[in-house]
């Protein structure tokens, strides 16, 4: 079956830098989504991708829908405390109608 | 308004026990989900339900019995569960099927003794 490669699987940064985190895939999908996970929560979604190449922001995030349909990234500039937790890509392409998770990236930040 | 919620947030259960979690959405979505995720892993599907039917089950053993009793609602009855069967489970929902944006619920953490 499908998967989706996320990485990095972590990352320890400062407080105030900016942070990449990628999703690569190798079939096309139709649709990015990258949500967040706190500890003992649920994934709260932060953006969702439907074109390719489509670049969208929310506040201090940024995400691409990369053109090749095959890859996405987040990038999180001007790190906080409160951006610590998981950040799971999910994709969807055409011939089913099920999101397909990444790995997740585990993020620290240090005050 | 995207509020899925879930209940109970905790439950400990004996493997004879029977027990439901409980999922709740009032977007008007016809479509919702039942995931299990263990921890630092990747949530994965368990059910799907489409317009009050289930229409996708991954192949999941018959401890596991979902329920969905109207369009706003959706049950995961729990019987005879084992200690791996431990972990948090999500509830989602979106506009319908064909629908890729879903809205997940705070989970239930179980644990199975």
């Amino acid at each position: 079956g499908q998967q989706l490669n996320q990485s990095p699987q972590s990352m320890f940064i400062q407080e105030g830098e900016d942070v990449s985190m990628n999703c690569t895939s190798s079939s096309i999908f139709n649709t990015w989504l990258w949500y967040k996970q706190d500890p003992g929560e649920g994934p709260v979604l932060l953006i969702a991708l439907y074109k390719a190449g489509e670049l969208t922001s929310n506040g201090r995030l940024t995400a691409q829908f990369g053109i090749t349909r095959k890859d996405s990234f987040l990038n999180i500039s001007a790190s906080i405390p409160s951006d610590v937790g998981i950040y799971f890509c999910a994709g969807r392409n055409n011939a089913g109608n099920m999101l397909t998770f990444g790995g997740g990236t585990r993020l620290m930040v240090k005050p | 308004d995207t509020e899925v919620t879930q209940t109970p947030k905790h439950l400990v259960m004996g493997m004879t026990n029977k027990k439901s979690l409980k999922c709740e959405q009032h977007m008007g979505h016809r479509a919702m989900y039942w995931y299990k995720q263990k921890a630092k892993k990747p949530p994965e599907l368990m059910f799907v339900y489409s317009y009050e039917k289930l229409s996708i089950n991954e192949s999941v053993p018959s401890r596991f019995s979902p329920e969905c009793p109207n369009s706003s609602l959706l049950n995961l009855h729990l019987h005879a569960l084992q200690p791996e069967d431990s972990a948090l489970y999500l509830c989602a929902s979106s506009q319908d099927r064909r629908e890729e944006t879903q809205y997940f619920g705070p989970g239930t953490r179980l644990l199975v003794l």
